[in-house]
């Protein structure tokens, strides 16, 4: 298993700025993984954060909206740029400590932001 | 697109009653399924998965039945406690290309 913090935990943001959250795990990790949970919806997979590369992005998702890094296999943040009321979701990172996505995934308590 | 449904919003049961929580698919790729449960303020958390090699796994209360002629799961908890109320999300994966997706969830509330 995997003990995964994230902060903030929730924030409110002004239209046009930009948010940082952090993931951080307590163990290295091969994967991990952004998610979004907009209000009544499933949860949709941002991109996956790769360790000293670029994170690969899902289709509708782009670098410049979305920046990531991962500097180590135990870290990563995902910034929301530019921020519009649209954004406002819960923003989940997410780890496998297997070699392939598979399934089980270990989630962090989620970052709510409200953009207003 | 929404390539995994739960069409079930919310369901309510009376404790000790079974929970039956539905999942379709349209993906015929996807070969492992999961699910998930999610209290408030909480990450999800992984519950029980299934391989679409087979039909049934049981863990417990809880037991996933998967048909994949129908492309539907589904997640029974029997006795179903006021514990298990939460939202629970059911997810496939196709490891081949690194793709898994959810559901929107469905609340489950048990009534004591």
């Amino acid at each position: 298993s995997a003990v995964i913090s994230q902060k903030p935990s929730r924030d409110i943001c002004q239209r046009g700025t930009s948010l940082t959250i952090q993931c951080q795990v307590d163990s290295q990790v091969t994967m991990m993984f952004w998610y979004r949970q907009q209000p009544g919806q499933s949860l949709t997979l941002i991109a996956t954060a790769n360790q000293g590369s670029e994170a690969t992005y899902e289709s509708g998702f782009v670098i410049d909206k979305f920046p990531i890094s991962r500097p180590n296999l135990t870290f990563s943040t995902l910034t929301v740029s530019n921020m519009s009321p649209e954004d406002s979701s819960i923003y989940l990172c997410s780890v496998t400590t297997g070699t392939e996505y598979t399934g089980e995934l270990f989630f962090g308590e989620g970052s709510r932001l409200t953009v207003l | 697109d929404q390539q995994v449904k739960q069409n079930s919003p919310s369901l309510s049961v009376q404790e000790g009653r079974i929970s039956i929580l539905n999942c379709d698919y349209t993906n015929s790729m996807f070969d492992y399924f999961l699910w998930y449960k999610k209290y408030p303020a909480e990450g999800p958390t992984f519950l029980i998965s299934i391989s679409s090699i087979k039909d049934k796994n049981e863990d417990g209360r809880f037991t996933v039945f998967l048909n994949k002629s129908a492309k539907h799961l589904s997640l029974h908890i029997v006795p179903s406690q006021p514990g298990d109320s939460a939202v629970y999300f059911c997810a496939a994966s196709n490891p081949l290309y690194n793709d898994m997706r959810f559901g929107a969830g469905t609340r489950l509330t048990v009534k004591p």
